[in-house]
C-alpha cells in the first residue's frame, strides 16, 4: 500500500539553528501539505502547496518557514532559525486531487525538539 | 469561529461497547467532506472513513460508522464493539471545496478502552 514517508522520525537541535524535514508523499498526488501537533494536541495547519507553489499558508507559517520540492518527489519543510516553541510532531500529508471526499495520507511524523 | 469543534476532550468506554465521538462543523460551502482520524500513542494518523456532504447514507467501515446530521451539522463518529486497541486521540476534519482544499481538524477527543 503506498504511504507518505518522512525522515527523520526524531531531529533534536539547537536553538537557532536551521532544520530541514523531509518528505516522500504518495507519487501519484497532486496536494501536499505541512501540519504541526504540539504535544499531541490540535493539529495545526502550516501550509499547502499544489502546482510547485505554496497554496495557503497560516499565521505560524511565517518567514523563518519554507518549503521545497526540489525533485519531484521529495517535499521539504525547512525552519531557518529554530525557537524553542517550534517543538512539535511534524506530519506531511498528501492528497490525490481536491475533490472533497479525498482523505490526507498522513506520515508517521517528525518530533522536532528544539533545545 | 471554530470549523470544527470537538467537545469531549476524554471519554471512557467499556470493552465490546458502543461509544460515540461527537463532532459538530461550521461552513457557508454546500460541498465539504468530513473525516475521521486515529492517532494512537505511536503518534501516526490513520484515515478511518469519511462523509460526502452529498452523501445520502451515512458513511460505515467495519466497526466505523457516520452519524451524519447535515442540518444540524454534526458528524459523529460511533464504533461499536470497543476493542483495548481503539484507546487513541480522535481527530474529526474537513474539506471544503471552496478554498485551498486544506483539511481543518478539531482538538480531538481522546478515547480510553476499559477492559
Amino acid at each position: 500500500e503506498p504511504e507518505v514517508t518522512q525522515t527523520p522520525s526524531h531531529q533534536v537541535t539547537q536553538m537557532g539553528q536551521e532544520v530541514i524535514l523531509r518528505c516522500v508523499p504518495i507519487s501519484n498526488h497532486l496536494y501536499f501539505y505541512w501540519y504541526r501537533q504540539i504535544l499531541g494536541q490540535k493539529v495545526e495547519f502550516l501550509v499547502s502547496f499544489y502546482n510547485n507553489e505554496i497554496s495557503e499558508k497560516s499565521e505560524i507559517f511565517d518567514d523563518q518557514f519554507s518549503v521545497e520540492r526540489p525533485d519531484g518527489s521529495n517535499f521539504t519543510l525547512k525552519i531557518r532559525s529554530t525557537k524553542l516553541e517550534d517543538s512539535a510532531m511534524y506530519f506531511c500529508a498528501s492528497s490525490g486531487d481536491r475533490e472533497v471526499n479525498t482523505e490526507a495520507f498522513f506520515g508517521q511524523g517528525t518530533r522536532l525538539t528544539v533545545v | 469561529a471554530q470549523k470544527i469543534t470537538q467537545t469531549q476532550p476524554g471519554m471512557f468506554v467499556q470493552e465490546k461497547e458502543a461509544v460515540t465521538l461527537d463532532c459538530t462543523y461550521d461552513t457557508s460551502d454546500p460541498s465539504y467532506g468530513l473525516f475521521w482520524y486515529k492517532q494512537p500513542s505511536s503518534g501516526e494518523m490513520i484515515f478511518l472513513i469519511y462523509q460526502g456532504s452529498y452523501d445520502q447514507q451515512n458513511a460505515t467501515e467495519g466497526r466505523y460508522s457516520l452519524n451524519f446530521q447535515k442540518a444540524r451539522k454534526s458528524a459523529n463518529l460511533v464504533i461499536s464493539a470497543s476493542q483495548l486497541g481503539d484507546s487513541a486521540m480522535y481527530f474529526c476534519a474537513m474539506r471544503e471545496y471552496s478554498g485551498t482544499y486544506k483539511y481543518i481538524f478539531g482538538t480531538g477527543t481522546r478515547l480510553k478502552v476499559l477492559a
